[in-house]
């Protein structure tokens, strides 16, 4: 079946430091992936997404590239922010006939980030 | 563009009563999608509707249940509310491109 697996939490950073969080997923053929950012209080916001390998997504200086070879889409951002202190979710879509929009997450990562 | 909206935001009931949530998507899209968030098994895919239609069901108990209007707005029932059933219940919405999901601010439920 499709699943997705992210490293677990919480983790916590110096503001500034550089930041990677895995993810590793398992599905039949090649899913969309994406990243979505959950601050305390909201629903969900798309960060970023890729829909084939080797494609890189980007926003907000956060980057993560879908590796077919490795089946990941691992997040990565230079240097943190406090305002980047929120739930991190990797999520994919499978491929599927009839175009089906359900996503498939992870448990999820909390990042907090100090001053 | 106005984002996806959830009413209401917050609701306290007990168990056994019944409840309905709504959600009003993107202007115009038309794929709906409900899912529950819970501490111990984070991010479930409840269902989704498409042109009014259900498109796909996730695994839940029929007390769930779900509905699309014609103008893409679609509300989620729950009856006969267990103490479980209290969560996050987050709605989505998605354009024909069928790209990307956009999620509104969510429900809070609790079952007292």
């Amino acid at each position: 079946g499709n699943s997705v697996t992210q490293m677990e939490g919480p983790v916590t950073l110096s503001e500034e430091a550089f930041l990677t969080i895995n993810c590793t997923y398992t599905a039949t053929g090649y899913p969309s992936l994406f990243w979505y950012v959950q601050y305390p209080g909201e629903g969900l916001q798309l960060l970023l997404k890729a829909t084939k390998a080797d494609d890189k997504g980007s926003n907000k200086g956060f980057e993560a590239t879908y590796r077919k070879e490795t089946t990941s889409f691992h997040l990565e951002k230079g240097s943190v922010q406090v305002s980047d202190s929120a739930v991190y979710f990797c999520a994919l879509r499978p491929l599927t006939q009839g175009g089906s929009e359900k996503l498939v997450f992870g448990k999820g990562t909390k990042l907090t980030v100090n001053p | 563009k106005a984002g996806v909206t959830q009413t209401p935001r917050y609701l306290i009931k007990t168990r056994g009563q019944q409840v309905t949530l709504s959600c009003s998507p993107i202007s115009g899209h038309r794929s709906v999608s409900w899912y529950q968030q819970t501490p111990g098994q984070g991010l479930q895919f409840l269902f989704e509707y498409f042109s009014e239609t259900q498109r796909n069901k996730g695994n839940f108990p029929g007390r769930f249940s779900g509905r699309q209007f014609s103008n893409s707005r679609s509300e989620m029932n729950v009856s006969t509310l267990e103490l479980g059933d209290s969560a996050l219940y987050l709605c989505a919405s998605s354009s024909l491109r069928r790209d990307t999901q956009y999620f509104g601010p969510g429900t809070r439920l609790t079952v007292l």
